[in-house]
């Protein structure tokens, strides 16, 4: 059985920074790429950006570019997601999210998704 | 950036009730739409991938069908269980953006 398990949910001061965890188990790591997204409260899912656990290599939205890191550690097969310069307008859950192809292209869909972590920014 | 749009944004239906929610692209994304159902607390869980190609265990009740930038999802006749909010998704390209959300609510 597929799972990601994500670390909890976390309060953070606007200006900080917050690194997610992403554990996975049954399928192999670097078959597929992970993506992060994010979900404010009462909106649409938005794509933060991907990984690809085999070699490192990242493609990020626009949005997050200079705020945001993502990492694969394939000796626990665990994804990190790591956000800096936080704002109230970051209040949100985030997801990582696995593929359902292990094509390296954006054509593809999320097939599994961690359960999902609160992030709160609040002075 | 490729715009997705949904509509309705709400609607109520009836158990047993057909169900169609329609998704338009700012610009052609071929059949990579895919669509997912989400309830509170959960995440999106994957219904419809590649406009029309169900995703294995999800009920034949739910069809997609499109290309282009029209694309459509139907529920044949709706389930207590298939209350929740819907989201399309296209996978043309990065970024990959999600439509706004069509809420399905008991009548």
């Amino acid at each position: 059985e597929v799972q990601l398990v994500q670390s909890g949910a976390a309060v953070k001061k606007p200006g900080a920074t917050m690194k997610i965890s992403c554990r996975v188990s049954g399928y192999t790591f670097t078959d597929f790429y992970m993506h992060w997204v994010y979900q404010a409260p009462g909106k649409r899912p938005e794509w933060m950006g991907q990984i690809d656990p085999e070699d490192g290599a990242t493609v990020y939205a626009e949005k997050f570019q200079g705020r945001v890191s993502m990492m694969a550690d394939t000796s626990t097969d665990t994804a990190y997601m790591e956000l800096s310069s936080l704002t109230s307008e970051d209040t949100a859950v985030y997801y990582c999210a696995t593929v359902g192809s292990t094509v390296r292209t954006p054509h593809n869909w999320f097939d599994h998704w961690g359960q999902g972590t609160l992030l709160t920014v609040s002075s | 950036e490729i715009q997705m749009t949904q509509s309705p944004s709400s609607l109520s239906a009836s158990v047993g009730d057909r169900v169609t929610i329609t998704c338009r692209a700012s610009q052609s994304i071929s059949r990579y739409l895919n669509w997912y159902q989400q309830k509170p607390g959960k995440a999106p869980k994957v219904l419809i991938y590649t406009a029309s190609t169900l995703q294995s265990g999800v009920p034949s009740r739910f069809s997609g069908s499109g290309s282009g930038t029209d694309f459509t999802l139907t529920i044949t006749s709706l389930q207590p269980e298939d209350f929740a909010t819907y989201y399309c998704q296209q996978s043309y390209n990065t970024p990959l953006t999600f439509g706004g959300g069509t809420k399905v609510e008991i009548k």
